[in-house]
């Protein structure tokens, strides 16, 4: 089957601690994409790749990573820099073609909870 | 810059009936997309339903329809016959020149039986 894997579901930081939330996907989707959601709130851009060895910051990278090696995935590292890293972490892809009506498919998502 | 606007926090609708969400939109761009996604309470965003700012049709899929009145700026969502399957959070997205999509800050449904 097709489709977006995240993993871990749930994961537990100590504050202070870098961690790493894994994304991969099956799709041969060119364009992959981290999102940041908070309770109650709509999904905000962290970073996203349009193309493998490269990715853009979207509107809030501060205290985030990520590396784009393979097609398939890519993974977000939360450093200890980022304040308020406690959210629902949103992964996503998309063929990534020319246009507007490229669409956006997700994975299940990882919470974080900092202790 | 993009915004995008969700003004029902939450709805209630009886099963069997439909239900519109409303999402207005502003934004620069002379071209862009609209989007809608499901959000269940597992939490993975499903897409439902795409409208290109120049399609003159009005986009449907299955019970999903998207009423688009450009000249509002305005992506509203209906659902009809509403199933107890229904009950989630709904984002309204847009998407334009960056290619990357602003979404708003959803409504949630509750389907009563």
């Amino acid at each position: 089957d097709g489709g977006i894997t995240q993993s871990p579901k749930y994961l537990f930081r100590k504050e202070g601690q870098n961690v790493t939330l894994s994304c991969e996907q099956n799709l041969n989707h060119d364009a992959m994409y981290w999102y940041r959601q908070d309770p109650g709130q709509g999904l905000r851009l962290i970073y996203y790749s349009q193309i493998v060895n490269d990715f853009q910051k979207g509107d809030i990278a501060e205290g985030y990573s990520v590396s784009r090696e393979k097609k398939e995935s890519f993974p977000l590292t939360v450093t200890s820099a980022q304040k308020n890293p406690t959210a629902f972490y949103l992964c996503a892809s998309s063929i990534n073609r020319e246009g507007l009506s490229d669409t956006q498919y997700f994975g299940p998502g990882t919470r974080l909870t900092v202790l | 810059a993009q915004k995008i606007t969700q003004t029902q926090p939450g709805m209630f609708v009886q099963e069997k009936e439909a239900v519109t969400l409303d999402c207005t939109y502003d934004t620069s761009d002379p071209s862009y997309g609209l989007f809608w996604y499901k959000q269940p309470s597992s939490g993975e965003m499903i897409f439902l339903i795409y409208q290109g700012s120049y399609d003159q049709q009005n986009a449907t899929e299955g019970r999903y329809s998207l009423n688009f009145q450009k000249a509002r700026k305005s992506a509203n969502l209906v659902i009809s016959a509403s199933q107890l399957g229904d009950s989630a959070m709904y984002f309204c997205a847009m998407s334009g020149s960056l290619y990357k999509l602003s979404f708003g800050a959803g409504t949630t449904v509750t389907v009563r039986a």
